[in-house]
């Protein structure tokens, strides 16, 4: 066990359709991360935040979302969602200590959004 | 394009044998790190090898980094059934604050 949890599981949902995942870092960490894992595209990077504030951004859609709020947990909002939106949305967390440099992750258990 | 890229793609094995995967990338980095991925659920760290580092170990595992090929390599020594995974190298980049995970190589050890 990371640490590092993650809601919902799973999600099924339709096109068009918007949805929210979250996840909750590990005890002490600032920084958290979204990754989004599908077969014909690996993991890719989505965002990171730091302390609150957005650290770097990766290859994240005009339609997806993000924020770290004040207790450090996060959020990621999916709108307008495709068919190809359906992968496993992973949130990870790491201490901070480099300033939001990259550093050891800690991964949580993935939320496996499947969209009809 | 990833920054980070692992061959083999996939790697059979017999158990107590020795694994060995590799990592290339493209742009300097400050550190590399290996994580594995069981079927289906969340990445595992497994080591950060900083850019002024040539070798790290740890219990089994063996990780090599070459900043001149800018590549790395991951030796697990003795494999166990248990070690069938996918294993990722990551690399940061923009200045340290994004990592590029590359596309895994996937480990299969028979027992």
């Amino acid at each position: 066990d990371s640490g590092v949890t993650q809601t919902p599981k799973h999600l099924i949902t339709a096109t068009g359709q918007r949805v929210t995942l979250r996840c909750s870092p590990r005890s002490g960490d600032l920084s958290v991360y979204w990754y989004q894992q599908s077969l014909d595209q690996g993991l890719q990077f989505l965002i990171q935040y730091y302390n609150g504030e957005e650290r770097a951004k990766g290859n994240i859609l005009e339609r997806f979302s993000a924020q770290q709020f004040p207790d450090l947990h996060s959020e990621l909002n999916l709108s307008s969602l495709e068919l190809g939106d359906s992968a496993l949305y992973f949130c990870a967390s790491s201490p901070g200590t480099s300033g939001g440099r990259a550093e050891t992750q800690y991964f949580g258990p993935g939320t496996r959004l499947l969209v009809l | 394009s990833q920054q980070g890229e692992e061959d083999p793609q996939a790697l059979s094995i017999q158990e107590g044998e020795n694994a060995t995967m590799n990592c290339s990338y493209k742009t300097s980095i400050n550190n590399l790190q290996w994580y594995r991925q069981n079927s289906g659920r969340g990445l595992v760290h497994l080591i950060l090898i900083r850019s002024n580092e040539r070798e790290k170990h740890s219990g089994r595992l063996r990780v090599t980094l070459d900043t001149s090929k800018k590549s790395s390599s991951l030796l697990i020594t003795a494999s166990r059934a248990a070690d069938t995974a996918s294993y990722f190298c990551a690399t940061d980049s923009s200045g340290g604050f994004k990592t590029i995970f590359g596309a895994g190589t996937r480990l299969f050890v028979k027992a």
